[in-house]
């Protein structure tokens, strides 16, 4: 049964780079069923999708986040990355990983990352 | 742009809900709902816009396409109060609706 994992800093200043990783469990990170993918959640928000990637050659982004974001997948770990430069207060969120396919149908449990110096 | 209606729902349990949600174009049946509660990841409900997801209880039913969805819990239980929320995957970028509280009344 396929099982997602966030992990990365907690905290992070203003300015400087968000990085997170998602390691998967159950399940082949080679997947052809998944688009591997990021969704924030900032306090008492709702949902944003942040960027999917297929594999490593096909990726997708939020056209507002699409100057800031990196999303990548190193298949010999089983994990998945996000990173997200030059953070603000405004990307302090949960952030949860989750694979797409029909649907987002597995999450990782999310990880907060609070933007502060 | 996906609109969910209404942003909040007040029911009494063992009645039926029926949420909403609109998109500003059409995505086909690309569609999915999911359930939130306090402190929890989503949980996906309805993909497709009909299919029930691996172990959801026979009374949510979702229907619709093009740009109108609903989301259907035939006789709420005390588990069903949470939030929902609509998604469309039909076309990049993702985008989900803002969300439906659905409260005890």
């Amino acid at each position: 049964q396929l099982q997602l994992q966030e992990s990365g800093p907690g905290l992070v200043k203003p300015s400087e780079p968000l990085s997170l990783t998602c390691t998967v469990s159950g399940g082949s990170i080679s997947s052809s069923h998944y688009y591997w993918s990021w969704i924030r959640q900032p306090p008492g928000k709702g949902l944003e999708w942040i960027g999917s990637i297929y594999y490593n050659v096909d990726t997708h982004y939020n056209p507002s986040l699409k100057s800031r974001v990196t999303v990548s997948v190193d298949t010999s770990k089983k994990q998945f990355s996000l990173r997200l430069s030059s953070v603000t207060a405004a990307d302090t969120a949960v952030y949860y990983c989750a694979s797409l396919s029909y649907g987002m149908d597995v999450w990782g449990q999310g990880t907060t990352v609070t933007v502060s110096s | 742009v996906m609109t969910q209606s209404p942003a909040t729902l007040s029911v009494s349990p063992g009645v039926r809900a029926t949420l909403s949600c609109r998109a500003s174009q059409s995505v086909s049946s690309n569609f999915a709902w999911y359930q939130q509660k306090p402190g929890q990841a989503p949980r996906l409900l309805i993909s497709n816009a009909s299919t029930r997801a691996t172990g959801i209880p026979a009374r949510f039913s979702g229907s619709g396409s093009g740009t109108e969805f609903t989301l259907t819990i035939s006789s709420l239980q005390s588990e069903d109060f949470a939030v929902y929320y609509c998604q469309q995957y039909n076309k990049w970028p993702i985008t989900f609706g803002q969300g439906t509280r659905l409260e005890i009344k």
